[in-house]
């Protein structure tokens, strides 16, 4: 069973750099799209952006100037890196596996709340 | 591509149907999947391929349509179905999601 989890800090201060690891389990990282999606307390689903195996990457084009995600294959660990956070990056971030034959994210973390405040 | 889903909030009765629609502002074929989302739970893929459902959905979810317009069916809702729905099409990048539709007991 493939699992997904998310770790990183809860809190963020505004204008630094937000920063989330996903740690894969139970399943290859090849293949696949690894995926970042944010939910706004209340708002809806945002997809950030997603990473192949391969390393090629596509980005939200609102978030794209901030935003790095990268793949560490030996520890099957994908990464999220948003720069210049404010207020309106609060959100639960989570993690997902999307592509193959199911072509949608079909796994995914439980989601960790990230607070931006001083 | 803009995902449209309509209607916002649907009042229900426990063992009645659902309709939820969904709208994509341009083709996306039939990469269309609806998630169901409820309060400190990650999403949960239903349906993919527009009317193919995702292991452990119940039958009671259907999907339909293709191109830009697309439906969510439930045929008789249960106590554990009350819960927001949203569309995503993975057609194109960047993925896009619906603003959801949530279903309430009425």
């Amino acid at each position: 069973q493939v699992q997904l989890q998310e770790s990183g800090p809860g809190l963020v201060k505004p204008s630094e750099t937000l920063s989330l690891t996903c740690t894969v389990s139970g399943g290859s990282i090849t293949t696949y799209y690894w995926t970042w999606i944010r939910q706004p307390p209340g708002k809806a689903l945002e997809w950030i952006g997603h990473i192949h195996y391969s390393g090629n990457t596509s980005y939200n084009p609102s978030l794209k100037s901030r935003v790095t995600i990268s793949i560490d294959r030996s520890k099957t660990q994908f990464s999220l890196r948003l720069n210049s956070v404010t207020a309106a990056d609060t959100a639960v971030y989570y993690c997902a596996r999307g592509g193959g034959k199911v072509g949608a994210e079909l796994y995914w973390g439980q989601g960790t709340l990230v607070t931006v405040s001083s | 591509i803009v995902m449209t889903q309509s209607p916002a909030t649907l009042s229900v009765s426990p063992g009645e149907g659902a309709t939820l629609s969904c709208r994509a502002s341009q083709s996306v074929s039939n990469n269309l999947a609806w998630f169901q989302g409820k309060p400190g739970q990650a999403p949960r893929l239903l349906i993919y391929g527009a009317s193919t459902r995702a292991t452990g959905t119940p039958a009671r979810f259907s999907g339909s349509g293709s191109g830009t317009e697309f439906t969510l069916t439930i045929s008789s809702l249960q106590s554990e179905d009350f819960a927001l729905y949203y569309c995503q099409q993975y057609n194109d990048w960047p993925r896009t999601f619906g603003q959801g539709t949530k279903v309430e007991i009425k």
